[in-house]
């Protein structure tokens, strides 16, 4: 069951903030963000695990909310390198081996 | 440490020709994975070995099989390549799942 990701794109000024969003519409069990630039692999952001914690790196930070299914990345102070593809994952409660990712959110960061 | 790697980085084939997928780690990690991404698609999981010595289905396994050499390498083989198997393929590992995933770069296949 592939997560749903919004917005599909978003295009920001540099410093700006945006939010993106993941929902399952099943019980996860943890919750996955990678991003990917163009032509490139996908690189590791972080993960969440159920119990509603949420995680930070540098300036890109997360939240999971069990109850709903949903999780939300949030990038503040947005920097050039920001750009790219972010994809969430998500691992369902009982299939712990099984990533199924999201379609996407495309980010411009724009001076 | 080179980390995950693929050959080839590109590849044509006909319709019908078959090849082998190369990915190789060098983390000792336990789990690999082998994922498609088509545009508009994201990328979805084709096959997976949780460890050394199983290998399970994906989201997308028609098509393809793969085998899990040894802890090092998972090999994905396309016994008769179709145009709809044209996309980008990666191999990914991790220490154990569902633990962070190491991408390799890519394969960039064209089935004509």
């Amino acid at each position: 069951q592939q997560p749903v990701q919004s917005p599909q794109a978003v295009i920001l000024r540099e410093g700006e903030d945006a939010v993106i969003n993941c929902s399952s519409s099943k019980a996860l069990y943890s919750v996955h963000w990678y991003r990917q630039k163009h032509g490139e692999a996908p690189i590791f952001l972080m993960i969440l695990l159920k119990g509603g914690e949420q995680k930070g790196h540098d300036k890109i930070s997360a939240s999971f909310n069990e109850k709903k299914q949903q999780s939300s990345l949030y990038l503040t102070a947005s920097q050039l390198s920001y750009s790219g593809t972010y994809f969430c994952g998500t691992v369902l409660t009982g299939t712990a081996s099984k990533l199924t990712f999201g379609t996407g959110t495309r980010l411009q960061v724009t001076l | 440490n080179a980390g995950v790697t693929q050959t080839p980085k590109f590849q044509v084939l006909k319709t019908g020709q078959s090849m082998t997928l190369q990915c190789a780690q060098d983390m000792n990690h336990n789990s690999m994975y082998w994922y498609r991404q088509d545009p508009g698609m994201g990328l979805r999981l084709i096959y997976y070995s949780a460890s050394e010595g199983t290998t399970d289905k994906g989201e997308v396994p028609n098509g393809y099989n793969v085998s899990r050499l040894n802890k090092r390498e998972f090999s994905l083989r396309l016994e008769s390549a179709a145009p709809s198997q044209t996309s980008v393929y990666f191999c990914a590992s991790s220490d154990r799942a569902p633990h962070e995933q190491f991408f390799g770069p890519g394969t960039r296949l064209t089935v004509l």
